[in-house]
């Protein structure tokens, strides 16, 4: 079936740096890709609608300033993480869907930021 | 605001037993319904889904769910668990329309005692 890679799997990071998360579409393209924030023990929060060629689309309570997205190929959309503190440590999740085919969502392995 | 509940957050069961996971959601409209499991270590893997026609849907697995739109409800069922079966179970909706957004649940973790 269709994969959808993140990159890294885990970041450690100082608090106030920047850093950045990949999601790829590796065998299919996504003109829509999505980010979500999975907190222990709970469920998984949508963060933002990532659109190929146009800004990103974000949820309520969500600062796009603070979690900026990019998606400028239809195989790779990109996730910052600007100025982090350790609240923002999380497991964050990409999904992509396969519109060619079945229109399944794939989600990728996700990516786990521990901000010290 | 949409919202998905997931009634059992620890569910904890011996091989063969009977699994049933609750999962009622809220929206008045058109919904389209899934079933995830994330295993230990893996990433998020799609159990089963509905759309429309039969509300009786069959996955892969064993996993099977039925949709009862009265009650809001697309509960996850299986007949014999196996130890292999321990994992997340999450619930998703994705509401009419072309949103493309899926609303999760919070989560049932399910432990199978062999």
């Amino acid at each position: 079936g269709a994969v959808v890679s993140q990159h890294p799997s885990w970041v450690i990071c100082k608090s106030g740096t920047s850093v950045k998360i990949e999601c790829r579409s590796l065998d299919f393209q996504a003109t829509t890709m999505f980010w979500y924030r999975q907190f222990p023990k709970q469920s998984l929060m949508l963060m933002a609608t990532s659109n190929e060629g146009s800004k990103a689309t974000y949820e309520q309570g969500v600062e796009k300033d603070k979690f900026l997205i990019n998606h400028a190929s239809l195989t790779l959309s990109t996730l910052t993480v600007t100025s982090a503190h350790p609240e923002d440590s999380s497991f964050y999740i990409c999904s992509a869907r396969d519109h060619s085919g079945t229109g399944e969502l794939f989600f990728g392995e996700g990516s786990r930021l521990t901000v010290l | 605001a949409q919202s998905v509940s997931q009634h059992n957050h620890h569910v904890i069961l011996s091989e063969a037993a009977s699994l049933e996971l609750g999962c009622n959601y809220s929206y008045g409209g058109t919904v389209n319904l899934f079933w995830y499991v994330q295993y230990p270590g893996q990433h998020l893997q799609l159990l089963l889904k509905y759309f429309s026609g039969d509300p009786l849907v069959k996955g892969i697995k064993g996993f099977e769910a039925e949709f009862i739109k009265s009650k809001f409800s697309f509960n996850l069922r299986k007949p014999s668990v196996q130890w292999s079966d321990t994992a997340e179970y999450f619930c998703a909706v994705e509401a009419g329309g072309a949103t493309n957004k899926l609303i999760f649940g919070t989560g049932t973790l399910l432990a199978v005692q062999p």
